[in-house]
């Protein structure tokens, strides 16, 4: 099982919805990431937060807010979504922001359908 | 420059064969480079990971071998099988503080082992 705890696993939502994804870590990292992740492709890079601040936006769309009112959780806030961001919402975490010793740890998740 | 090439999108291997996966990159501030491995419905997982000060290394049957001067990468799966049908990920980090916590990912191989 990952480390790395995402909920929920599955989410349908409708356009004018607001939803939010949870992510929580308890390895003591103080990088955490939200990755986005269409089918057969990579992992695409949406937030970083170091030590509780938000250190890359990736040119994320407003409609995505993400916020880290922790060490140990993330969320990404989700309102008026399109049906093409659709996809796998990854969370991530690790030791200090990823290089060779601080390595990636993703969670399995969460598998989203805007309808 | 901030790309990372892999190749084949896809690879069927029969129980027992070796398994190669090849990723080039342009950027020579990468400076750690790690090999994802995604099941199906789970997040990306570690598999291994190399420095560029080393050309090969060796963790059961998986192997990177790391060409510095050619800018070149691969990942060898020795004796496959059908429990490593997944998608492989190779990956590189900038060096640079600037751009820390941003991992660039190669485009993926499907592998598929055959029993």
């Amino acid at each position: 099982d990952t480390e790395v705890t995402q909920t929920p696993k599955h989410l349908v939502m409708g356009m004018t919805n607001k939803k939010s994804l949870k992510c929580e870590q308890h390895m003591g990292h103080r990088a955490m990431y939200w990755y986005k992740q269409k089918a057969k492709k990579p992992p695409e890079l949406m937030f970083v937060y170091s030590y509780e601040k938000l250190s890359i936006n990736e040119s994320v769309p407003s409609r995505f807010s993400p916020e880290c009112p922790n060490s140990s959780l993330l969320n990404l806030h989700l309102h008026a979504l399109q049906p093409e961001d659709s996809a796998l919402y990854l969370c991530a975490s690790s030791q200090l922001l990823v290089k060779l010793r601080s390595p990636l740890h993703f969670g399995n998740g969460t598998r989203l359908t805007v309808t | 420059q901030q790309q990372v090439k892999q190749s084949p999108q896809s690879l069927i291997v029969q129980k027992g064969g070796i398994s190669i996966i090849n990723c080039a990159y342009e950027n020579t501030a990468f400076d750690y480079f790690p090999w994802y491995q995604q099941f199906p419905g789970k997040g990306p997982a570690l598999l291994i990971a190399i420095r560029p000060d080393v050309s090969e290394k060796k963790e059961g049957r998986f192997t990177i071998s790391f060409n510095k001067s050619a800018k070149q990468f691969s990942l060898h799966i020795m004796d496959s099988q059908p429990g490593d049908s997944a998608t492989y990920f190779c990956a590189a980090i900038p060096g640079s503080v600037y751009q820390g916590g941003k991992l660039i990912f190669g485009q993926g191989t499907e592998l598929s082992v055959k029993p």
